[in-house]
C-alpha cells in the first residue's frame, strides 16, 4: 500500500498570500497524483489531477506539481473562500486508492 | 450536470447490515465505474470498494472485504453498498463516487453530498 504523507497539517496564512501544501508518497507514483478541497459539511472537490492538470472550473490560482515522490499544490493568491482541507490520493498503483491524512488551510 | 444521491444511512447496531443506495443522473451510468468512499467525521477520507462499469470487477479494501458488497442496476441508474457485520469502526459519512473517464482511472471527479452510518448500541 502507498502511503501519502501531507505537510504541514495546518497552514494559517492571510488573503493575498501564497500557500503551498506538500504531499509526500512512500513510493514513486509517477504523475498519478490528485488533490481534493473539502470545505465543512461538503463532499470532497476534485482541484487537480496527474499532478498538474486542472479540475474543469478550477481557478488558475491553484496550481499542481511534482512527479514521483515528491507533490506540492499552490495556491497563488488566497481568497477566504479557499479555507478548507486539502487532500492529496495517488492512483499509480491500487487497489488500494489511498489519500494523505490532509492539510488544513485557515485563512 | 452530474448528480449522485447517497440514502440509506442511519443508527445501526453491532453485527447488523445495513443497505446504501446511490442514485445518479446526468451520466451515462452505464458507462461509468463506481466508489464508494467514506469518512470518520472529523477524520481523513478511505476508500472502500471500485466496482467496473458492468459489475464485472469489484474491489475493496482489506478494512471492509468479506463483509461489504458493492453492486449496481444499470437499468435503474443505482449503485448499492450492501455492509454486513458492520462494527463502531464502520461509523463515517459514505460517499458514492464517480470513476472518472481518463487512462487507468482510479480517479474521483464526481461526488455525492454523502450519507452518515452510525454503529452503536
Amino acid at each position: 500500500e502507498i502511503v501519502l504523507t501531507q505537510s504541514p497539517a495546518t497552514l494559517s496564512l492571510s488573503p493575498g498570500e501564497r500557500a503551498t501544501l506538500s504531499c509526500r508518497a512512500s513510493q514513486s507514483v509517477s504523475n498519478y497524483l490528485a488533490w481534493f478541497q473539502q470545505k465543512p459539511g461538503q463532499a470532497p472537490r476534485l482541484l487537480i489531477y496527474d499532478a498538474s492538470n486542472r479540475a474543469t472550473g478550477v481557478p488558475a490560482r491553484f496550481s499542481g506539481s511534482g512527479s514521483g515522490t515528491d507533490f506540492a499544490l499552490t495556491i497563488s493568491s488566497l481568497e477566504p473562500e479557499d479555507s478548507a482541507v486539502y487532500y492529496c490520493q495517488q492512483r499509480s498503483y491500487w487497489p488500494p486508492l489511498t489519500f494523505g491524512g490532509g492539510t488544513k488551510v485557515e485563512i | 450536470q452530474v448528480q449522485l444521491v447517497e440514502s440509506g444511512g442511519g443508527v445501526v447496531q453491532p453485527g447488523r447490515s445495513l443497505r446504501l443506495s446511490c442514485a445518479a443522473s446526468g451520466f451515462t451510468f452505464g458507462r461509468s465505474a463506481m466508489h464508494w468512499v467514506r469518512q470518520v467525521p472529523g477524520k481523513g477520507l478511505e476508500w472502500v470498494a471500485l466496482i467496473s462499469y458492468d459489475g464485472s470487477n469489484k474491489y475493496f479494501a482489506d478494512s471492509v472485504r468479506g463483509r461489504f458488497t458493492i453492486s449496481r442496476d444499470n437499468s435503474k441508474n443505482t449503485l448499492y453498498l450492501q455492509m454486513n457485520s458492520l462494527s463502531t469502526e464502520d461509523t463515517a459519512v459514505y460517499y458514492c463516487a464517480r470513476d472518472a473517464p481518463v487512462a487507468g482511472s482510479g480517479l474521483f471527479d464526481y461526488w455525492g453530498q454523502g450519507t452518515l452510518v452510525t454503529v452503536s448500541s
